[in-house]
Formats: C-alpha cells, structure tokens, sequence
C-alpha cells in the first residue's frame, strides 16, 4: 500500500522553463510535507517542506503548493536550470513532521539546455 | 551546516561477513537516526529508527539480528550487516534529526549513502 504517490517516473523540460513535480497521498494523518532532492550514488538533499496549516511555501525559485482536500501537493521550479536535473522525492509524515518520513518513488528530472 | 558523513560510500565483501557502516552528524547533535536501503529505482524503504541511548525500533519485515544498529552517542550511529549475503547488496543510507545552530527540528539531513556488493 504506497501512502505517497509520484505517479510521473520521468520528466524532461526546458531550461529556463517551468518545472512542476506532483505528489499524491492518502493518510489523512499526514500534515508535515518534504521534498527532497537526489543525484546518483548521493544521499537525498532536503530542498523545501510545508506544514499542513499551509497551502503555500516558497523558498527562492522552489515553491511547494499543497492541496489538502486533493491529498496533492506539488513542486515548482521557476526557471529550471541543467543543475536542477536529478530525482525529486516528496515525503510525508504525521505529528508535524516528528515521526519517520514516508517516501515517494521519486520523479527523475531533466533540464535541457 | 546540518552536514552528516556516511562512511564508507563504497564496499565490497564476501559473502558471510559482517560490514559495519557509520554515520555521524558533523555539526549537530543528533538524537534520532534513521537507517533506509533504496533498490533500483525504488524509493527510500526505512529501516530502522535508533535514538541515542536507546535500542532501535525496526520496521516490519527487517531482521533486528541481520542489521545490528548502535546509536552510542549523539553524533554516531552504527548499521551493522551481519553475515552478509548477495541479497543483502544495496545502497544503504542514514539520516539525521536533532538540534543545533544549523538545523531545523523536523527535518531529516541524509548522508551521501553507503554502496554494498556482497559477493
């Protein structure tokens, strides 16, 4: 039973466009969200989190939309650059953030020049 | 700041040793580690939660006496794969939560990963 969906394995844009990764989750207990990102053969680097009291949080050209109601949160990257290419992965956890972190299966991004 | 050193990044053993992998939290004081394998194109899978000072609590389906895991100290914490097997090659990660100057409460900081091949 996957609790955090990234149903998109893959995503290829343009540099300087937008990029927007999406996740999905079903335990409602879950109010503190992560993303997090990961180049191969690294550990994931965290990039930005929402609490659930939220529906937005921005963090210099990363911004996190989380949709409640949907159990969908989103990741977007504004301009995206080559740097930005990598695995994303969206992680949840109930209790505002202080118990174990459940992961998506990540979305591999690629910014072409 | 939140750095945490995951040592060594790459091993290759025989099969039926034991390999013991660190982490440590380099500028924080960690009081709860986690351990998490990762396959190929899969998500991270939690492993095991250690706090300092205490035993770890191991999720469903993990051999607590095949993946022995020592958390000693604020800043360390061990994984120790016992008998490895083929089966047992991964890519083994450690993550960090605590409090310090550098770090916010609920996140986790992960180290770069440990590469296991049992031959």
């Amino acid at each position: 039973d996957q609790q955090v969906k990234q149903n998109s394995p893959s995503l290829s844009v343009q540099e300087g466009r937008i990029s927007i990764l999406n996740c999905d989750y079903t335990n409602s207990m879950f109010d503190y969200f992560l993303w997090y990102k990961k180049y191969p053969a690294e550990g994931p680097t965290f990039l930005i989190s929402i609490s659930s009291i939220k529906d937005k949080n921005e963090d210099g050209r990363f911004t996190v939309f989380l949709n409640k109601s949907a159990k969908h949160l989103s990741l977007h990257i504004v301009p995206s650059q080559p740097g930005d290419s990598a695995v994303y992965f969206c992680a949840a956890s109930p209790q505002g953030g202080s118990e174990k972190l459940v992961f998506g299966k990540g979305t591999k991004l690629t910014v072409n020049p | 700041g939140a750095v945490v050193s995951q040592h060594p990044s790459r091993v290759i053993c025989k099969s039926g040793t034991s390999v013991k992998i660190e982490c440590r939290s380099l500028d924080f004081q960690a009081t709860t580690m986690f351990w998490y394998r990762q396959f190929p194109k899969q998500s991270l899978m939690l492993m095991a939660t250690s706090n300092e000072g205490s035993k770890a609590t191991y999720e469903q389906g993990v051999e607590k006496d095949k993946f022995l895991i020592n958390h000693a100290s604020l800043t360390l914490s061990t994984l120790t794969v016992t008998s490895a097997h083929p089966e047992d090659s991964s890519f083994y990660i450690c993550s960090a939560r605590g409090t310090g100057q550098f770090v916010s409460k609920n996140i986790q900081y992960f180290g770069a990963g440990t590469r296991l091949s049992v031959l």
